[in-house]
């Protein structure tokens, strides 16, 4: 399968607990914002999206959290699964059709 | 994976030579995107497209063009390979700007 071993920051939680995973973006122009998580071996899936003129969005177990302010983002997962262990990436597009991601961050759930 | 298909998987090739890696969907898409996801990196753009024959530069084009003669299919071409262009090269597509973007499976490409 397609996957990168990536050095990147890592959260560990345990099974059944809540996890936020923070992203810094970088350009103020951005207007649309979505998090993806990568499998081991697969391409980035969609997870959820929010756009600049909201704070907040709601999913099935997952929540994203935008602050224009800080220029920050946020994933909460609720109840984490062992399914849920991956890396995960927040995407942001400017003026441009360009869909710029962050570096990502590794989700590991104990059992 | 939204009816994507990237071609081929797998390549190993020598360093100079040329190498084209596809990207097809069935989806009817807009948009189209070339990625290279490296150690450390993370996900970055090569190349988009927004139409037939419409394309520009993402933020590491140097030594990659790409060619959109038709909706379906959006080509990435390697000039010249280098031990630098090593990597895993994903293609994505969407409907809009403001519309999420789909993943293909990736293409794992070593130049030795």
């Amino acid at each position: 399968g397609e996957s990168v071993g990536l050095h990147l920051p890592t959260l560990s939680v345990q099974e059944g607990d809540n996890s936020i995973i923070n992203c810094a973006y970088s350009n103020s122009a951005s207007d649309y914002f979505i998090w993806y998580k990568q499998e081991s071996g697969k391409g980035p899936q969609f997870i959820i999206d929010i756009r600049s003129n909201m704070d907040k969005r709601q999913g099935q177990r997952v929540t994203v959290l935008l602050n224009k302010t800080v220029k920050h983002l946020s994933l909460q997962i609720a109840a984490t699964q062992p399914g849920d262990s991956a890396v995960y990436f927040c995407a942001e597009r400017g003026s441009s059709y360009k869909l710029i991601f962050g570096s990502g961050t590794r989700l590991l759930v104990r059992p | 994976d939204a009816g994507i298909t990237q071609s081929p998987r797998h390549k190993v090739t020598e360093t100079g030579t040329p190498v084209t890696l596809r990207c097809h969907q069935t989806e009817n898409h807009r948009y189209m995107y070339w990625y290279r996801q490296d150690p450390g990196h993370g996900l970055r753009l090569i190349h988009y497209s927004y139409g037939v024959k419409d394309t520009d530069k993402g933020e590491v084009s140097d030594g990659y063009s790409v060619s959109r003669s038709k909706t379906e299919d959006f080509l990435l071409t390697l000039e010249s390979a280098t031990s630098s262009q090593t990597s895993v090269y994903f293609c994505a597509i969407s409907t809009g700007m403001n519309t999420e973007a789909f993943f293909g499976q990736g293409t794992r490409l070593t130049v030795v």
